[in-house]
């Protein structure tokens, strides 16, 4: 089965840990991207990469860190610098083609609450 | 900045009561518009992308449409599983996609 799978899938921190969550696609697409969502809020871009050992900031990078090692991995590292981290937190990927990038497809996401 | 706007942020419908939720946008050159499906606690479900204006795409009882300032998701007859939140997306040349607030739609039996 292709697909993207996250986990944990519920992660608990306490105040001045990092914790790391790990996202994970056999779909061969390109580009992998981090939200974070908020009630009300919609989906906010944490971070973003559309090649391996590269990423962008998105609008919300601060207190966050990622790596892109391998096409298929992108984790997200929460520090202790990022002062209200519980939310649930949604990896996305999707294929590069001739129409720039097509449809994100999305994990089933890790809810993060801090003690 | 691209902008997106869904209305209404909620809908409270009647089993078989059909209606049409809202997405404004505004962008600097569309390359895609994208209608997604969200349920409570899981990630968003992929439904339809438009990319130019006056194309449709249907699936079961959802129909997506677009113009050069909006699409619009009718739905037709709905059940009670329709229920969920729905987002919609849009695209402009290399950049992430940029989402709306979501519209949060109750069917009732």
């Amino acid at each position: 089965d292709g697909g993207i799978t996250q986990s944990p899938k519920y992660l608990f921190r306490k105040e001045g840990q990092n914790v790391t969550l790990s996202c994970e696609q056999n779909l061969n697409h390109d580009a992998m991207y981090w939200y974070r969502q908020d009630p009300g809020q919609g989906l906010r871009l944490i971070y973003y990469s559309q090649i391996v050992n590269d990423f962008q900031k998105g609008d919300i990078a601060e207190g966050y860190s990622v790596s892109r090692e391998k096409k298929e991995s992108f984790p997200l590292t929460v520090t202790s610098a990022q002062k209200n981290p519980t939310a649930f937190y949604l990896c996305a990927s999707t294929l590069k083609t001739s129409r720039a990038y097509n449809e994100q497809f999305f994990g089933p996401g890790t809810r993060l609450t801090v003690l | 900045e691209d902008q997106v706007t869904q209305s209404p942020e909620a809908l409270r419908l009647q089993e078989g009561e059909s209606s049409s939720l809202n997405c404004s946008y505004t962008v600097s050159g569309l390359r895609g518009l994208f209608w997604y499906r969200q349920d409570p606690g899981k990630g968003p479900e992929f439904l339809f992308t438009l990319y130019s204006a006056g194309e449709e795409k249907e699936k079961e009882r959802l129909k997506a449409t677009l113009t050069k300032k909006e699409s619009f998701l009718h739905i037709t007859a709905p059940k009670p599983e329709d229920s969920a939140t729905y987002l919609c997306a849009v695209q402009s040349g290399n950049t992430p996609l940029v989402f709306g607030k979501g519209t949060r739609l109750s069917v009732i039996a």
